[in-house]
Parts: C-alpha cells; sequence; structure tokens
C-alpha cells in the first residue's frame, strides 16, 4: 500500500504569509506526528495526534503554529505570519496506534522556504 | 537541553569495515531506542530499534549495543557498504511520548 505522503513537496513564500502543508497517514493508522528538520540536524517533534486530538502538542514553538486533523487521517500544519526562521523540511510521521514499539513511518518531508 | 546526544557528526568507512555511531541519553524513563536511516531527499526510515531490557539485538549486519547503566547505545554496522551511505539518526522515547532525536551522523562508505 501507499506510504505517508506530505503536499506540497516544495513551499517557497514570503516573510508575513500565511502557509498549509498536507500530510495523508497510511491508512488504518491512527497515530500522526509532525517534525521539523533544519539543515544538518534530526528531526524535532511539533505535535502528536491520537485519532482527531492532540495528544501532546508541546512541541509547537509559539502560536504561529497550529495542526489539525478533523477527520482522523489527513493532518495539516498551519504557520501564520511566517518569518525567515521557519524555513526547514516539515515531516510527518504516521503509526498504526502509537503503542509501545509501534513503528512511525515517516513521509518525504516538506521543504518551507521563506524569503 | 539535549535530550539525546549523538557522536560523531561524520563518518567515512572503508568498504567491508565497521562502521560504529553513539549515542548517550538523559531521561531514565525512555523505554524504546530506534535508530533511523535517512536518504537525500526523503524521511528517516526505521532501521532497527532496542528496549531497555535487553544488552544487544542484531538484525543482519547492524546491531545495537545497550548500556543502561552508562544511558548509552550504539549502532554497528558491520561489513559496511557504499550502499549504506546515508545518515543516521538515533532516538529515544517514553511509550506514548514524544520522540527525541540525535543531530545525526552523515555516514559515507568508500568502495
Amino acid at each position: 500500500g501507499a506510504g505517508v505522503s506530505q503536499t506540497p513537496s516544495n513551499k517557497v513564500t514570503e516573510k508575513g504569509k500565511y502557509v498549509e502543508l498536507r500530510c495523508d497517514p497510511i491508512s488504518g493508522h491512527t497515530a500522526l506526528y509532525w517534525y521539523r528538520q533544519s539543515l544538518g540536524q534530526g528531526p524535532e517533534f511539533l505535535i502528536y495526534f491520537q485519532g482527531t486530538g492532540a495528544a501532546d502538542d508541546s512541541g509547537l514553538p509559539n502560536d504561529r503554529f497550529f495542526a489539525v486533523r478533523p477527520e482522523g487521517s489527513v493532518s495539516t500544519l498551519k504557520i501564520q505570519r511566517t518569518e525567515r526562521g521557519d524555513s526547514a523540511v516539515y515531516l510527518c510521521a504516521s503509526s498504526s496506534s502509537g503503542g509501545p514499539g509501534d513503528e512511525q513511518f515517516f513521509g518525504p518531508g516538506t521543504r518551507l522556504t521563506v524569503l | 537541553q539535549q535530550q539525546v546526544k549523538q557522536s560523531p557528526q561524520s563518518l567515512i568507512v572503508q568498504k567491508g569495515g565497521i562502521s560504529i555511531i553513539n549515542c548517550a541519553y538523559e531521561n531514565t524513563a525512555f523505554d524504546y531506542f530506534p535508530w533511523y536511516q535517512q536518504f537525500p531527499g526523503k524521511g528517516p526510515a526505521l532501521l532497527i530499534a532496542i528496549r531497555p531490557d535487553v544488552s544487544e539485538k542484531k538484525e543482519g549486519r547492524f546491531t545495537i549495543s545497550f548500556n543502561k547503566s552508562a544511558k548509552q547505545f550504539s549502532l554497528h554496522i558491520m561489513d559496511s557498504q557504499p550502499g549504506d551511505s546515508a545518515t543516521y539518526f538515533c532516538a529515544a522515547t517514553r511509550t506514548g511520548n514524544q520522540f527525541y532525536f540525535g543531530t545525526g551522523t552523515s555516514l559515507t562508505v568508500i568502495p
């Protein structure tokens, strides 16, 4: 079956603009994670969904960042008033239940560039 | 505060040699320690993982060694191949919580 997909693959925007990044998890996976990966760094946790609800949003850096998963499948990461420091690759991952030892399957990421 | 510290930052190994990457963690509540492999333009992919109730896990050419008392774990790649050239990340988590990733090791295997 299909893996985790993310769209767009690349997004270039201007400082101050609003962007939406989409994640399609593996069908049937209830757990969904968003990470941010800066150049030369490991993925940095942003938010974790279990079903439709955000189980842990402690990684969101500030209130400009928001994520939703209204039907428990597709998720959208929303960034308001983008800043140059938001430039990074945004990764999405899903796992079957988020339980012990559940493998997280990562998407290819969306590369966001804020000019 | 970096929850997981990884070294070295980069590693060059001859084909057939052993690649060793080390990680150290702070939180003794962590109970799952995966290693991920990432190729350019791709998301990380799970390579091998271990729980703290065992000291070693081997899958093919890949072995994790785990030292609970020292709060350290390492990845050993035996008979390294050019196709192993990638960036490797260690991670740690407490079940049901967020994953903490290391800063990555860029491995180059020279033919």
